[in-house]
Order: structure tokens, then C-alpha cells, then sequence
């Protein structure tokens, strides 16, 4: 069975703190999604990579293939930052969930002022 | 541009009761799928289809029936509804083929009684 795993599952940090959630994988992928999701529930798409390291704006993603390991970072984090952030994976072969992503459980971070 | 839209936002239905879930895109991807969200569990994939008159079906589909017949409209529908139904609803869509960025509609949240 295809695994995602997401640590913390919660985070709680000072304004200011930088910030990492990690996300470990058991076979080989096609690509991994960093979401977020509001409050409010909506999720939103921040990164997708199949190799290296992608950055927009105090948000950076990487993702090492060899050891199934992919990590999000914020720098000088900020209260509107909180939310849950969730990994999902694409296997290759159609895997995943039958030609869909595998998703984490998700890492709850607040970020307090 | 709306992006992915579903109706309704809210629902509360009773046990036996049918209903169907809208999910709308303008953005002409060929890809669209609906997923389930229950607390403590990533999201599920239910249906997905890769274009107009192609579904199939994902990790969790019992219960639940999809169709598309345009490009632009994927609803799910609840045959006879249940309360382990009871969920938060989200559709998806990207353009076709592996590692393809997700857009996320906002989600519904359906109680069954």
C-alpha cells in the first residue's frame, strides 16, 4: 500500500521562526504536491516537484528522490501562515489511488504573534 | 476566470436520501476527480475521469455514482445516502498527464442524519 507520511502532524511557533514540515513516501513517485489549507477549508496548490528545490516567495520546497524525502519550509513565519499543509504523491504506474495522488494526514501549524 | 466551482457549499440530508454534488470548470483540463476529507484521515479519492464519457473509480467509491458528459461538468452523486457520507467534498482538475498542478474547488460539506 502506497504510504505518505507528514511529521509534525502539529506545529505550534513564534512569529518570526522558521519553519520545516517533512514528508516521507515508501515507493517511486511521478511528482509531490505541497497544499495548504485554510480555515476556511479551501486548499490550495503551493509547489509541485518531481526533483530539487522550488522556491516562491518565504516558501521553499525540496524533495530527495533517492531517500523518499520531501520538505517544507517558511522563513520568518507569520501568523497568516497558519493553516494545515498537506503532502500528496503521484505514483508512477497509475498507482496512487488508481490514477489520482495519495495524500498525508496533514500538518497543522499555527504561528503565534 | 471562476476556476473549479461547487454547489452547494452546505448540506444536511437524511439517511436514504439522494442528492447530487455539482463540480464545474472553466479552465478546459481534461482531468477532474472528487475526493472525500474526514478528520484524522487524508483526503480519499472517490471518481476521477480524463475526459468527456471517461470515469473511473478511485479508492473509495461505494455509495457514490459519476458522469461526465461535457469537458466542464463532473457531479457526484449520493445514490441513497448514509451518514458514514458524512464528509467534507472537494473536486478537483488539472490538465491531463502525470505531475500536473491540482486546482481545488471550496469544498462541500454534506451531513447525513
Amino acid at each position: 500500500k502506497n504510504e505518505v507520511e507528514q511529521s509534525p502532524q502539529n506545529l505550534t511557533a513564534q512569529e518570526g521562526e522558521f519553519i520545516t514540515i517533512n514528508c516521507s513516501y515508501s515507493v517511486g513517485i511521478s511528482a509531490l504536491h505541497w497544499l495548504q489549507q485554510h480555515p476556511g477549508g479551501g486548499i490550495v496548490s503551493l509547489f509541485m516537484l518531481s526533483s530539487g528545490k522550488k522556491k516562491h516567495g518565504r516558501l521553499i520546497a525540496t524533495i530527495n528522490i533517492q531517500e523518499k524525502h520531501s520538505s517544507l519550509h517558511i522563513t520568518a513565519s507569520h501568523p497568516r501562515d497558519s493553516a494545515v499543509y498537506i503532502c500528496a504523491v503521484r505514483y508512477k504506474m497509475g498507482g496512487g489511488g488508481a490514477d489520482g495522488l495519495t495524500f498525508g494526514k496533514g500538518t497543522h501549524l499555527i504561528i503565534q504573534p | 476566470n471562476a476556476g473549479v466551482t461547487q454547489t452547494p457549499k452546505f448540506q444536511v440530508l437524511k439517511t436514504g436520501q439522494s442528492m447530487t454534488l455539482q463540480c464545474a470548470q472553466d479552465m478546459n483540463h481534461e482531468y477532474m476527480s472528487w475526493y472525500r476529507q474526514d478528520p484524522g484521515m487524508g483526503l480519499r479519492l472517490i471518481h476521477y475521469s480524463v475526459g468527456a464519457g471517461i470515469t473511473d473509480q478511485g479508492e473509495v467509491p461505494n455509495g457514490y455514482n459519476v458522469s461526465r458528459s461535457t469537458t466542464e461538468d463532473f457531479p457526484l452523486r449520493l445514490l441513497s445516502a448514509a451518514p458514514s457520507q458524512t464528509s467534507v467534498y472537494f473536486c478537483a482538475s488539472s490538465y491531463s498527464g502525470r505531475a500536473r498542478e491540482q486546482f481545488f474547488g471550496p469544498g462541500t460539506r454534506l451531513t447525513v442524519l
